[in-house]
Order: C-alpha cells, then sequence, then structure tokens
C-alpha cells in the first residue's frame, strides 16, 4: 500500500479533450507533487502544491493546470488533449515543501487517441 | 538546467551478480541524491538518499551508492543480486537552485535471469 491514493488507474481520451486526475495524499501529508512519466523515461516534475497554493512548477505549458483542497488533496487537469500528453502521471505527496521524504502513488495511465 | 544520466537503460545480470547502475548529473552546487526503485505494477520506492556527510551511503535490500563529487557521480551497487531485484531504478536529484524538485534519469532496466 503505497498510502497516497491516485483515481483513476487508466483512462482514455480524445484529442482535444480534457482531463481530470486525482491525488489523496498519504495520511499527515500537506504537500503534493504531480510527474508525467512518458513511456521509457524518467518521470518529470509538473508541479507542486502547498497551502492550496501552486509553489513550484516545471517546464510545463498552460493546458497543464492544478488544485489543492483543505484536505490536502489534490487534481490534476490538462486542456486540450494532445497525443504527446500520453503518459503515467504520478502523484507524490510529502510533509512541507523542504522535506524530501516523498511518497508516491501508482500512478494514472492516461492515453490520448 | 540540471540534468540526471543514466547510461544502462537495460541490464541483465544471473543470480548472485554483482551491480553497478552508472548515474551522472550536472550541476555545479550542492545537490541532494536519490535512488529510486519501480518494481513490476508497482509504485516508486526509495532506495536510498544523500544529502551529506559519508558518500558511501546504505540503503533497503542490501543497496549501497556513492557519491563522487569530482565526478558528478552517484553509482548504486549491490554485491550479489536476486531474481526479486528485477525492476526499472531511478536516479534523481535535488538541486540547491531547484527547491525540492525531483529531477529523475531516463531509468535503468534491470533484469535477474533466475
Amino acid at each position: 500500500d503505497a498510502g497516497v491514493t491516485q483515481s483513476p488507474t487508466h483512462l482514455i481520451k480524445t484529442r482535444g479533450q480534457q482531463v481530470t486526475l486525482r491525488c489523496s495524499p498519504k495520511s499527515g501529508h500537506d504537500t503534493v507533487s504531480w510527474y508525467q512519466q512518458a513511456l521509457g523515461q524518467g518521470p518529470q516534475f509538473i508541479f507542486q502544491y502547498y497551502e492550496e497554493e501552486e509553489r513550484q512548477r516545471g517546464n510545463f505549458p498552460d493546458r497543464f493546470s492544478g488544485h489543492q483542497f483543505p484536505n490536502y488533496s489534490s487534481e490534476l487537469n490538462v486542456n486540450a488533449l494532445l497525443l504527446g500528453d500520453s503518459a503515467l502521471y504520478l502523484c507524490a505527496s510529502s510533509f512541507g515543501v523542504d522535506h524530501y521524504g516523498y511518497t508516491f502513488g501508482s500512478g494514472t495511465r492516461l492515453t490520448v487517441v | 538546467a540540471q540534468s540526471v544520466s543514466q547510461h544502462n537503460h537495460h541490464v541483465i545480470l544471473s543470480e548472485a551478480a554483482s551491480l553497478e547502475l552508472g548515474c551522472n548529473y550536472s550541476y555545479g552546487g550542492t545537490v541532494n541524491l536519490f535512488w529510486y526503485v519501480q518494481y513490476p505494477g508497482q509504485h516508486l520506492q526509495l532506495l536510498l538518499k544523500y544529502f551529506s556527510g559519508d558518500p558511501l551511503v546504505k540503503g533497503i535490500k542490501g543497496f549501497e551508492a556513492e557519491f563522487i563529487k569530482s565526478k558528478f557521480s552517484f553509482n548504486l551497487r549491490k554485491p550479489s543480486v536476486q531474481w526479486s531485484d528485477t525492476a526499472e531504478y531511478f536516479c534523481a536529484v535535488i538541486t540547491g537552485n531547484a527547491g525540492n524538485m525531483l529531477t529523475f534519469g531516463g531509468g535503468t532496466r534491470l533484469m535477474v535471469k533466475p
């Protein structure tokens, strides 16, 4: 059990559509980070949320947006989906923005057709 | 921008063989270094990490890694692998100018033959 829960586990969308992925952090964690892992590559940092604000952002376009709720859970939204957005999306939780004790979820596999 | 290179994409070993996976990073300042493992169908798990102090760090399941600052390297080692070590291994770094954003290497897929 990873302690970090992501939903759904798999998703198929059509180009141009919008998608929302969800993440519940491990109990006691208040910070959520999102990563994109394309097939055959290492995870790439999308952004991090703490205290319901985006604290850090990687090199991803504005089509990628997020939200953190008062209970620390988080959503990742991707608009105007492209074929290249097909990937495994990983959520990682931690305690505070300066703590490196990440716990990763098992991910959501997004396929864009 | 910082980057992490893992030179071996696929490694095949027999049980009891020794393992060394290479990892190099490009950043001249302070770094924190990590090795993660992803077993088939499971989530990323932390094997070990280096923040400061003794450059030889020991992790779970008999793994260890050595930080060599002059070579910008953080290679992962295990003296004797088991079939259960079959997994994908990722090296990652947090640099002093990047908050706590992890930058990952491309991964090394290890297959251990029984």
